[in-house]
């Protein structure tokens, strides 16, 4: 059964750094890419970054480049995202999602609040 | 990629046939995918590459289009769609979901 289970939400003051971890089971994790999507309360979905299988490739939405890092271990079937010089308004729940195009599996979220 | 749904709500009955249309500002091939949500859930893919339906998914779903226009149908309304439906292109980064429509009773 795969599974993506999402960690490390938290509440932070703004201008503070967070990592979110999230881990995989149930499938061949080095064969996907992996994406995280947020979701401020009340508000619709928002895609933040991906990355490759490798780890080689990285893409991200403009309000969090130069702030967020995404990053892999293979090994470990994990997926990070480092998040730093946090905003009010990236006040979210964050889900890990596979996939690159679409997004066929995602974890239950974890809740990050900037205030 | 800016992505536009329509109606942002829709009001129907069990049974109904719904329809809802996705609209992309430039040509994303059939890199078109659409999601359901339901509150305090995580969303669930329902159609991928326009007209894939996913593993597990009623055949009631349908999705169609193709370049800038897109719809997803459900046919015969049951009472466990009611629900958020997003769609999602997948042309290129970022991968841009559209505002949502909410399908209520």
């Amino acid at each position: 059964e795969v599974q993506l289970v999402e960690s490390g939400g938290a509440v932070v003051q703004p201008g503070g750094s967070l990592r979110l971890s999230c881990a995989a089971s149930g499938f061949s994790f080095s064969d996907y890419w992996m994406t995280w999507v947020r979701q401020a309360p009340g508000k619709g979905l928002e895609w933040v970054a991906n990355i490759k299988k490798d780890g080689s490739e990285e893409n991200y939405v403009d309000s969090v480049r130069g702030r967020f890092t995404i990053s892999r271990d293979n090994a470990k079937k994990s997926v990070f995202l480092q998040m730093e010089s946090l905003r009010v308004e990236d006040t979210a729940i964050y889900y890990c999602a596979r996939g690159q195009r679409s997004f066929d599996f995602w974890g239950q979220g974890t809740l990050v609040t900037a205030s | 990629i800016q992505m536009t749904q329509s109606p942002s709500f829709v009001s129907a009955s069990i049974g109904d046939r719904v329809t809802i249309a996705c609209r992309a500002n430039q040509d994303i091939s059939s890199w078109l995918a659409w999601y359901q949500q339901k509150p305090g859930k995580a969303p669930k893919l329902l159609i991928y590459v326009a007209a894939s339906l996913q593993s597990g998914v009623p055949s009631r779903f349908s999705g169609s289009g193709s370049g800038t226009d897109f719809t997803l149908t459900i046919n015969s309304l049951q009472p466990e769609d009611f629900a958020i439906y997003y769609c999602q292109q997948g042309r290129s980064p970022p991968f841009t979901f559209g505002q949502g429509t909410k399908v209520e009773l």
